[in-house]
């Protein structure tokens, strides 16, 4: 069974515009990290949001928010204002267990988004 | 600007021919890690280092070596690559617990 599924294999939006990008999870650990990464053409993997299992309240950086429903299993991640630069593949990953040696990730198979004019 | 270093940015390789790419830190970060990403597909987890311990994926082909000779550097080898092995290569850095920091990958290129 897939540990992370992303179901949007491609996403447009209009510049400034809200986005909101899918991720759900299987997992029968309690503790569990969510992570969200930008990927631009270049190939660098960047690392935008992380969510914790036992985190009370969603995670925020700046124009990101992470939209987490537990009982859903969902972590979904919310782009605010839209500019050409979000044009790049986002990757939901998770780790199993919040800490120990080597924090294994397991990504999703990414949403490519393009921000239109 | 503390960050992770992947040379080269471009490798091309001949099919059977050894070769070896390299990622340096200075985070000094005690874990590191070797990703496989192939052309629209999520990285895949090859092996990592926790200080000295290597972890190889259970599914890593035997091909596929790491060595690290100290903090600050990690190294891939590929002993015989074949045209299947072609894709981008990442290195990532993490201390326990933490979010892992990428470098900005090699692009490998198998002939």
């Amino acid at each position: 069974a897939q540990k992370i599924t992303q179901t949007q294999p491609g996403m447009f939006v209009q510049e400034k515009e809200a986005v909101t990008l899918d991720c759900t999870y299987d997992t029968s650990d309690p503790s569990y990290g969510l992570f969200w990464y930008k990927q631009p053409s270049s190939g660098e993997m960047i690392f935008l949001i992380y969510q914790g299992s036992y985190d009370q309240q969603n995670a925020t950086e700046g124009r990101y928010s992470l939209n987490f429903q537990k009982a859903r299993k969902s972590a979904n991640l919310v782009i605010s204002a839209s500019q050409l630069g979000d044009s790049a593949m986002y990757f939901c990953a998770m780790r199993e267990g919040l800490t120990g040696g080597g924090n294994k990730l397991t990504f999703g198979t990414g949403t490519q988004l393009k921000v239109e004019l | 600007d503390a960050m992770v270093i992947q040379n080269p940015r471009y490798q091309v390789t001949q099919f059977g021919k050894p070769v070896t790419l390299s990622c340096s830190q200075t985070l000094n970060h005690n874990v590191m890690y070797w990703y496989q990403q192939k052309s629209s597909q999520a990285p895949k987890l090859l092996f990592h280092y926790y200080d000295k311990d290597f972890n190889n994926e259970a599914d890593t082909p035997d091909n596929f070596q790491s060595r690290r000779p100290n903090t600050s550097f990690c190294f891939l080898d590929i002993r015989s690559p074949g045209l299947g092995d072609a894709a981008m290569y990442l290195c990532a850095t993490s201390r326990e617990g933490g979010e892992q920091f990428f470098g900005p990958g090699t692009r490998l290129t198998v002939l």
